[in-house]
Formats: structure tokens, sequence, C-alpha cells
């Protein structure tokens, strides 16, 4: 059972618009949340993340939000760019678990100019 | 600048085959991983390592096994590759201390092997 839950595999979004990305966990232990963005035939890179004792985390035109009662947090990309066009992969981790991360199974966001 | 080298991007190998991939990173981080990356199922944790020598299990770690004999080298090793091992395979590395802000986990460009 994934503990981690992207939802939607793909959004299509028209440039200068927002993209509005969503993860969906299960763990209640999770305390840490990360966003990894990847083109093809890349690895991932980190775009943002955000602790537990925050509901909002903002860099540039990247926020991501942080719903704990939901178990819930979204990315926003505003305004969204061809460029931004990749698949988006939401992790979290667990307090005192190291390094580990469980990852949802992405969201490929295409942004048309 | 971090930098996690996967020595083989793509590789085309048959039912059987012992394959081999090989991941080394430069910056003396304690921790290395390998993933797997398939369509709609993210990123999934094979091993992974947090000192030389050590290894532990992931969530998919069976036909799989790894080796760290040096701390800045990690290897994946598929025994006897078979067609459902066709994948996307990610190793990462990060300092020891856990995932906060400052200390990310890094991924290499990743390894597409093909088993046929």
């Amino acid at each position: 059972d994934q503990q981690v839950k992207q939802n939607s595999p793909s959004l299509s979004v028209q440039e200068g618009r927002i993209s509005i990305l969503n993860c969906d966990y299960t763990n209640s232990m999770f305390d840490y949340f990360l966003w990894y963005k990847k083109y093809p035939a890349e690895g991932p890179t980190f775009l943002i993340s955000i602790s537990s004792i925050k509901d909002k985390n903002e860099d540039g035109r990247f926020t991501v939000f942080l719903n704990k009662s939901a178990k819930h947090l979204s990315l926003h990309i505003v305004p969204s760019q061809p460029g931004d066009s990749a698949v988006y992969f939401c992790a979290a981790s667990e307090d005192n678990a190291g390094n580990m991360l469980t990852f949802g199974g992405g969201t490929r966001l295409m942004v048309k100019p | 600048d971090v930098k996690v080298t996967q020595s083989s991007r793509y590789l085309v190998k048959r039912t059987g085959e012992k394959v081999f991939l090989e991941c080394v990173q430069d910056m003396d981080h304690e921790n290395m991983f390998w993933y797997r990356q398939d369509p709609g199922l993210g990123l999934r944790l094979i091993y992974f390592s947090y000192d030389v020598k050590m290894k532990e299990k992931g969530d998919i770690p069976e036909g799989y096994s790894v080796s760290r004999e040096k701390k800045e080298r990690f290897s994946l090793i598929l025994e006897s590759a078979s067609t459902n091992q066709t994948s996307m395979y990610l190793c990462a590395s990060i300092k020891g201390g856990g995932n906060r802000a400052g200390n990310t986990i890094y991924f290499g460009e990743g390894s597409w092997l093909t088993v046929v």
C-alpha cells in the first residue's frame, strides 16, 4: 500500500497560469516533505521542502502548502513556464528515520506555450 | 557541487546475465541508496547503506544485492537478470544526519536497463 500518493498522473497548464500539484500521505509519522523535479533521462533534483511545523514554504515561483490534519500537501508554481514541464515527485520522511524517503508515483506536468 | 555518477547510462542485458550497476559520489556522504523508477510507481527503494560494508534492505530487495567496499562507491548487483527488472535505476547519496533543510538527497542521472 502506497504511503505517499499522487493521484494525478498528468497535468496540463497554459504558460503564465498556476500549476497545482497534489500529494496525499497516510503515515502520520511523516514530519518532513519534499518535492523533486525530474526531466527525462536525468535524475530527480531537489525543488523545495517543508517541515511539519510549518504550513507554507515559499521559494520564488514555487510554494509548498502542508495541511497536516488532511495529510495533504500541494506544490504551486506561479507563473508556470514551459521549462517547468517535467515529472514532479512528492516525498516524505519520518522523524528519527535517518534519511529514508518514501516517494509518490509522480505527476507529469506539461506547460503549453 | 555534489556529484553522483552512474557509470552506465544505457544497458541491454540478456535474461540470466549478472549485471553490475556502479555509483560513485564525490562529497564524502555517509549514506547511499539504490532506487528503481517505474511509471506510476514513483521511486522505490531497493537497498541502502549507512556506512562502508553496511547494507540494509529497502522495499523491494528481491533479486538484487549490493556492495559498499568504499565510502564513495555503492554497487547494485542483479545476480540473474529477469525481464521484470527492466527499469530505470537511480543511485542517490546524502550526508548523515537526516533529511532536513540544507541536507537533502542527491541523485545520479540514472541507468536505463533493458533485460531481453
